[in-house]
């Protein structure tokens, strides 16, 4: 596909469980995002990855929230002990390069019950 | 990151051109003004950015003021489908090159 890709869609799940969420990014790009965007707000900035690494994590907010993006492609955001308020949209965005635009996918829309 | 301010909303006539303005006053030399905007149920959208140049692309136009302490993003025939929430973002050259949204403007075009 050409833009980036994000699975599932809609992730419903019960308090204290353990999720998944996944991003496939545009190929070739070397730098992907993710955010959480609750509603009404503007997206949240968590955790940068340039290649394999995770340069800067400074916005996850706990140690329930983890990523891992281990052959420098697809992410993987893991959310352990899941709370009512991890509720949002979890979006996903790749670019070229760190200081190039950067592109979004739709997003999955979790909701903890 | 310089922080910005917008107006929370805006309305538009179809057919004319949508002029959103951005404060960022305390921008440092370093700092880019980003414009992205977010569709319902989208992800956001980047549109387009600058340094202290008006610049101009097929989706909009922006035009930096010569303190650079303002912008306006002009949508020049804003159509229905120009509804969305527009973010402006002033961005650091960093190591990790993050961006850091705020409350945005929503801007709503009426036919």
């Amino acid at each position: 596909g050409a833009g980036v890709s994000q699975t599932p869609s809609n992730k419903v799940t019960e308090k204290g469980k353990y999720v998944e969420l996944r991003c496939d990014p545009i190929s070739g790009h070397t730098a992907l995002y993710w955010y959480r965007q609750s509603l009404g707000q503007g997206p949240e900035f968590l955790i940068y990855f340039q290649g394999t690494g995770a340069a800067d994590d400074s916005g996850l907010p706990n140690d329930r929230f983890f990523a891992v993006r281990p052959e420098g492609s697809v992410s993987t955001l893991k959310i352990q002990r899941t709370e009512r308020g991890d509720s949002a949209v979890y979006l996903c965005a790749s670019s070229p390069g760190r200081n190039t635009e950067a592109f979004f996918g739709q997003g999955t829309r979790l909701t903890v019950v | 990151d310089a922080k910005t301010t917008q107006p929370p909303s805006m309305d538009c006539a179809e057919g004319r051109a949508a002029n959103l303005p951005c404060n960022h006053s305390t921008i440092s030399g370093n700092e880019y003004v980003y414009w992205y905007r977010q569709i319902h149920s989208q992800g956001p959208q980047y549109i387009i950015h600058g340094l202290k140049n008006n610049e101009t692309n097929e989706m909009a136009s922006l035009i930096i003021t010569e303190d650079r302490k303002s912008s306006t993003l002009i949508l020049p025939h804003a159509t229905l489908r120009d509804t969305a929430v527009y973010y402006c973002i002033v961005r650091v050259v960093s190591n990790t090159g993050k961006l850091i949204f705020g409350q945005g403007t929503t801007l709503q075009v009426k036919p």
